[in-house]
């Protein structure tokens, strides 16, 4: 059973639109996740990590539901410069390595 | 940015041949890493390194080997190369996956002919 898994879309939304991109995790007792972009033919890089209690970083909201092992990113008013693949990313219990889903994939239509 | 760099940015070998390729840090980070990134997989773990001379193999670790002399050099060798080892490999820095996350270096397009 894969560590982390998420749709991997593509999803296409008009700008301004509001999207939404979840993934689920396997490990009930991970303790740290994170949302990773990444650009057509560049390295991921971070965009936030997801707190427990949800947080948020301008147009975007992280949460976590422990209780049904999903991670969520909200991303509002979306622009053309969204576009680009989210990678979730979990980190289970004792693990000194990340673990990356495959990535969902957005385009933002003008 | 975290200084991370990865050599060669490109490179394209002959199927038997032995590859090396070279990420350097400049953060002191403790952790290093080498993922493979390929449609339809995602990024996977080939091997790790948790501090000088030590390392550990991650989940596609055959066919591949790696060494830590310097806390700021991780190499990663392909013993020899095969077609199916033609990807993007890409090094990531951390100094607790815990709490902050990787930096990657920019990344290096292999193509085993």
């Amino acid at each position: 059973r894969k560590e982390v898994e998420q749709d991997p879309g593509p999803f296409n939304v008009p700008e301004g639109a509001t999207v939404a991109f979840n993934c689920t995790y396997s490990n009930s007792a991970s303790q740290s996740f994170f949302w990773y972009r990444q650009d057509c033919r560049k390295e991921p890089k971070l965009l936030m990590s997801v707190y427990s209690s949800g947080n948020e970083d301008g147009r975007f909201t992280a949460q976590l539901n422990r209780a049904s092992q999903y991670i969520s990113l909200l991303i509002r008013d979306s622009k053309l410069s969204d576009s680009a693949t989210y990678l979730c990313v979990v980190n289970p219990p004792g693990a000194n390595n990340l673990f990356f889903g495959t990535g969902t994939r957005l385009t933002v239509i003008p | 940015d975290a200084g991370i760099t990865q050599s060669p940015r490109h490179k394209v070998t002959e199927t038997g041949t032995p590859v090396t390729l070279r990420c350097h840090q400049t953060e002191n980070h403790r952790y290093m890493y080498w993922y493979r990134q390929d449609p339809g997989h995602g990024l996977r773990l080939i091997h790790y390194s948790y501090g000088v001379k030590d390392t550990d193999k991650g989940e596609v670790s055959d066919g591949y080997s790696v060494s830590r002399s310097k806390t700021e050099d991780f190499l990663l060798t392909l013993e020899s190369a095969t077609s199916s080892q033609t990807s993007v490999y890409f090094c990531a820095i951390s100094e607790s996956t815990r709490h902050y996350g990787y930096t990657f270096g920019s990344g290096t397009r292999l193509t085993v002919v």
